[in-house]
């Protein structure tokens, strides 16, 4: 069962260069999320999606942008990469059925900007 | 604005020593608590969802209980398999989408 599949694992970029983030799912999600992790601040949302063609603002969005061309997709890019912006990016998605849905994270992406 | 503390930041137990981790939350209208287990580099795993004030669940040596202010994750008689990072986070309000506003977890180590 593959679930959430984030691509690539592992990052190296210089401060000012552009990357997308690639997350896949395969158990048909409506919602979608990126979220970061950075140490002692646990996960803060940076952009999330409800459906194919939607997206919307999380909590800490600057710097970011996504799409979601297909349902099954959600990407994360970095327009101008920033030092700031070194961290462990998680996708992760769930089903708007019902309430307190479980949401599902992949096994995350190390981005380290020099 | 929708807050979560974890204590401890990091417990060291000994194999069998019973503990437990709090989660407490200031949330306007909580439509959800979870718990969910991480490893060293890994994405968090799912363990448990609580509803509503006085719901516990367990699965193997953890149980979860929850309060109107707060969730504990009561471990017993751990094992060094159980060291990982416990999160806790609630999804909360009437927002579209079940975003989940997130603690910044306890690191468990248990020794042998």
């Amino acid at each position: 069962n593959a679930g959430v599949t984030q691509t690539p694992k592992f990052r190296v970029l210089k401060t000012g260069q552009s990357m997308t983030l690639l997350c896949a799912q395969d158990m048909n999600h409506e919602y979608m999320y990126w979220y970061r992790q950075d140490p002692g601040m646990g996960l803060r949302l940076i952009h999330y999606s409800v459906g194919e063609g939607t997206t919307a603002k999380g909590e800490v969005p600057d710097g970011y942008n996504v799409s979601r061309l297909k349902k099954q997709n959600f990407l994360l890019g970095l327009e101008s990469a920033a030092p700031s912006q070194t961290s462990v990016y998680f996708c992760a998605s769930s089903s708007p059925r019902g309430m307190g849905n479980t949401i599902y994270f992949g096994e995350g992406s190390w981005l380290t900007v020099v | 604005e929708d807050q979560v503390t974890q204590s401890p930041e990091a417990l060291r137990l000994q194999e069998g020593e019973s503990s437990s981790l709090n989660c407490s939350y200031t949330v306007s209208g909580l439509r959800g608590l979870f718990w969910y287990r991480q490893d060293p580099g890994k994405g968090p795993e799912f363990l448990f969802t609580l509803y509503s004030a006085g719901e516990e669940k367990e699965k193997e040596r953890l149980k979860a209980t929850l309060t109107k202010k707060e969730s504990f994750l009561h471990i017993t008689a751990p094992k060094p398999e159980d060291s990982a990072t416990y999160l806790c986070a609630v999804q909360a309000g009437m927002e579209y989408g079940n975003k989940l506003v997130f603690g910044a977890g306890t690191i468990l180590r248990v020794k042998s």
